[in-house]
C-alpha cells in the first residue's frame, strides 16, 4: 500500500464550479499537511499548510484535514481557467515520532485539473 | 532575486558526460533538498542538507553526488548517468526541516 494516494485525473470542470481534490494516507504519524500547485514547466508552489484537523481557508481555497479518517481535501471555489494545473498533496512526519524512516515530505502523484472556460 | 533559483533550466548530456546542477536560495533558509520528478510518479526525495550537513540519502546511486558549500547554495554533480535518470530535478529549501518547502522551477535533464 502506497503511503499517499491521490487520483491523477485529469479532472475537468467548467469555470465557476467548486473543485474538490483529495488525498488519503496510511501513516498516522504524519503531522503536517500541504497542498502545492504546479504549472507546466514550473516548480511546485505552496498553496496551503496546516497541521491540525479541521478547515483552513485562504481566499478561494479551503484545506480540510481529517486525521481520524486519514483524509485531506482541497476545495477551490469559483474556479478559474488560471487554476488549471497539477495539484500535489504532501505530508510530513518527524522520524523522531515515527520510529525512523525518511525525513521529509511524502508527496502524492498529483491531480491534473482542467478548468474549462 | 528572490526565492529559489535553479540553473540550467534544461540540460542534455551523454551517458559519459559530467555536469552539475546548481541551486541558490535567497530566503535565508537553513535546509535544502534535491528531488527527482518523473512522469506519473510522486516526487522522490534524493538528498537533504540541514545547516550545510547532509542528513538524508535515500539510497540514491553514487552517480549523483550532492554538495552544499554554504546555506544558500546546493549542487548536484552528475556522472555516468543512465537513460532512466532523465527527469525534472527540483531543488527546495525550508526554514527548518518541519517547515513548508519552497521549490525552484527545476532542471529538465535528458540523457542521450
Amino acid at each position: 500500500q502506497k503511503e499517499v494516494e491521490q487520483d491523477p485525473g485529469p479532472l475537468s470542470v467548467p469555470e465557476g464550479a467548486i473543485v474538490s481534490l483529495n488525498c488519503t494516507y496510511s501513516n498516522s504519524a504524519f503531522q503536517y499537511f500541504m497542498w502545492y500547485r504546479q504549472y507546466s514547466r514550473k516548480g511546485p508552489e505552496l498553496l496551503m499548510y496546516t497541521y491540525s484537523s479541521g478547515n483552513k481557508e485562504d481566499g478561494r481555497f479551503t484545506a480540510q484535514v481529517d486525521k481520524s479518517s486519514k483524509y485531506i481535501s482541497l476545495f477551490i471555489r469559483d474556479s478559474q481557467p488560471s487554476d488549471s494545473a497539477t495539484y500535489l498533496c504532501a505530508m510530513y512526519c518527524n522520524p523522531l515520532y515515527s520510529g525512523g524512516g525518511a525525513d521529509g515530505l511524502t508527496f502524492g502523484k498529483g491531480t491534473h485539473l482542467i478548468i474549462q472556460p | 532575486e528572490t526565492g529559489v533559483t535553479q540553473t540550467p533550466r534544461h540540460l542534455v548530456m551523454g551517458m559519459t558526460n559530467k555536469k552539475s546542477l546548481k541551486c541558490e536560495q535567497h530566503l535565508g533558509h537553513n535546509a535544502m533538498y534535491w528531488y527527482k520528478q518523473s512522469a506519473k510518479k510522486p516526487l522522490e526525495l534524493m538528498f537533504v542538507y540541514s545547516l550545510e550537513e547532509r542528513v538524508e540519502n535515500n539510497s540514491v546511486p553514487s552517480r549523483f553526488s550532492p554538495e552544499c558549500p554554504n546555506s544558500s547554495h546546493l549542487f548536484l554533480h552528475l556522472h555516468t548517468l543512465q537513460p532512466e535518470d532523465s527527469a525534472l530535478y527540483l531543488c527546495a529549501s525550508s526554514q527548518m526541516r518541519d517547515q513548508p518547502q519552497h521549490f525552484g522551477d527545476g532542471t529538465r535533464l535528458s540523457i542521450l
